[in-house]
């Protein structure tokens, strides 16, 4: 059980467009799910935490209206890249919570972005 | 905010153990967890601890010591599929009654034959 998919699992596009990435929770509901971005051979940093019904936090550095995070359910939270440069480039990885305070996070498989 | 130190890589020989170490400056600690990520892959929960002491989970074992700030992963038995990258990462409290986990830099683990 605890099964976190995301999707696409690799995308590539062109400078100034915009990329919708999702994460869902397979076989339970989510009311938080974290944001990553890893880039090759970094340890990951938390983007932001996206709460089921309401805005997400966003940490220190992260562009709000670059990443918009959409949680419109207990099982789908979506990361929109927009306006993507080369420098976005870079593995983003969704993870959820169970509901009930678990500790345990389960990740996604991860998404890799290349903007050309 | 939240830092955490471990090795940025570790060599060992099939069939030895080895352990990975972690400390951490936070504010808010509720517990620290070991993630493992094959390259390319996403990382895999292996243990979290919230209280002094060794929690043990088939090869792998996890302690932790709050009045340290130290932690440290333990990997028995080494087989070749453990070569992999070994995250430590605190869970933190970040406010509005909210909490994170923030991971450290990762240790790359050679298993050798």
């Amino acid at each position: 059980g605890a099964v976190v998919s995301q999707h696409p699992s690799w995308v590539i596009c062109k400078s100034g467009t915009s990329v919708k990435i999702e994460c869902r929770s397979l076989d339970f509901q989510a009311t938080t799910m974290f944001w990553y971005r890893q880039f090759p051979k970094q340890s990951l940093m938390l983007m932001a935490t996206s709460n089921e019904g309401s805005k997400a936090t966003y940490e220190q550095g992260v562009e709000k209206d670059k990443f918009l995070i959409n949680h419109a359910s207990l099982t789908l939270s979506t990361l929109t890249v927009t306006s993507a440069h080369p420098e976005d480039s870079s593995f983003y990885i969704c993870s959820a919570t169970l509901a009930g305070g678990s500790h345990e996070q389960y990740f996604g498989p991860g998404t890799r972005l290349t903007v050309t | 905010g939240q830092s955490l130190e471990q090795p940025s890589e570790v060599t060992a020989v099939e069939g030895a153990i080895v352990q990975i170490n972690c400390t951490y400056q936070t504010s808010g600690f509720y517990g620290l967890s070991w993630y493992q990520q094959h390259d390319g892959g996403a990382p895999t929960f292996l243990s979290y601890n919230a209280l002094d002491g060794l929690e043990e989970t088939g090869r792998f074992s996890s302690f932790l010591s709050r009045s340290d700030s130290y932690g440290y992963l333990l990997l028995q038995e080494l087989q070749m599929k453990d070569s992999a990258s070994y995250f430590c990462a605190v869970w933190g409290y970040s406010g509005a009654g909210s909490y994170q986990l923030t991971f450290g830099k990762g240790t790359k683990l050679s298993v050798i034959p």
